[in-house]
């Protein structure tokens, strides 16, 4: 049982590059999130799903892409990095919004 | 604006003793979950405790309690017997409007020997 599975674990970029961060959980999960980690920030929610089909803005959405075409995936897309989008991304996944969140072990971005 | 506030960025304490962690949180729901979670220095996010808003009882797990305030809007937890394993970042989360899930900024504990 792999849980919740982030790829990749570092990435560069370059200002103006794109790139789609993975995410995909084999829990049947219904509900994903996309969270990012910034010192003295906490998690902040970027764009979540309540199930395949559904997706919906959190508080930092802009800059984020999302979609949801199967239970088990959860892609985030930046369309055109920028260097404020440098920081640490969590995927996490739940039965619901109330239960237990798993995360994956996050994805350290830095954009130059 | 943080809906989840955490008002400690930084606490230490002696190993065995006891510390509390503060947590407000603000949401128009009436029937909600609360959590914290641990993120030891791995970065692997870890829940710790869950609490029913509409339970009056404080949730326990093991040397893990909360108290509870759901007219103050307040969670804080409490860690009685501190270990060094428990040396991390912690988050409060707290529901806000459409289903969603916010964290607080953390607090960083730091456990001494």
């Amino acid at each position: 049982n792999a849980g919740v599975t982030q790829t990749p674990k570092f990435q560069v970029l370059k200002t103006g590059q794109s790139m789609t961060l993975q995410c995909a959980q084999d829990m049947n999960h219904e509900y994903m999130s996309w969270y990012r980690q910034d010192p003295g920030m906490g998690l902040r929610l970027i764009h979540y799903s309540v199930g395949a089909g559904i997706t919906d803005q959190g508080e930092v959405p802009n800059g984020y892409n999302v979609s949801r075409s199967t239970t088990e995936d959860f892609p985030l897309r930046l369309l055109s990095a920028a260097p404020s989008q440098t920081s640490v991304y969590f995927c996490a996944s739940s039965y619901s919004r109330d239960t237990e969140a798993f995360f994956g072990q996050g994805t350290r971005l830095t954009v130059v | 604006a943080q809906t989840v506030t955490q008002s400690q960025p930084e606490m230490s304490v002696q190993e065995a003793e006891t510390v509390t962690l503060s947590c407000t949180y603000d949401t128009s729901e009436n029937n909600y979950y609360l959590f914290w979670y641990k993120q030891p220095p791995s970065r692997q996010m870890i829940l710790v405790i869950r609490q029913e808003a509409y339970k009056q009882q404080n949730a326990t797990e093991n040397r893990f309690s909360v108290n509870f305030q759901k007219a103050a809007k307040s969670f804080s937890l409490k860690i009685s017997d501190s270990q060094l394993g428990d040396t991390a970042m912690y988050f409060c989360a707290s529901p806000h409007n459409n289903n969603d899930m916010r964290f607080g900024a953390g607090t960083r504990l730091t456990v001494k020997p």
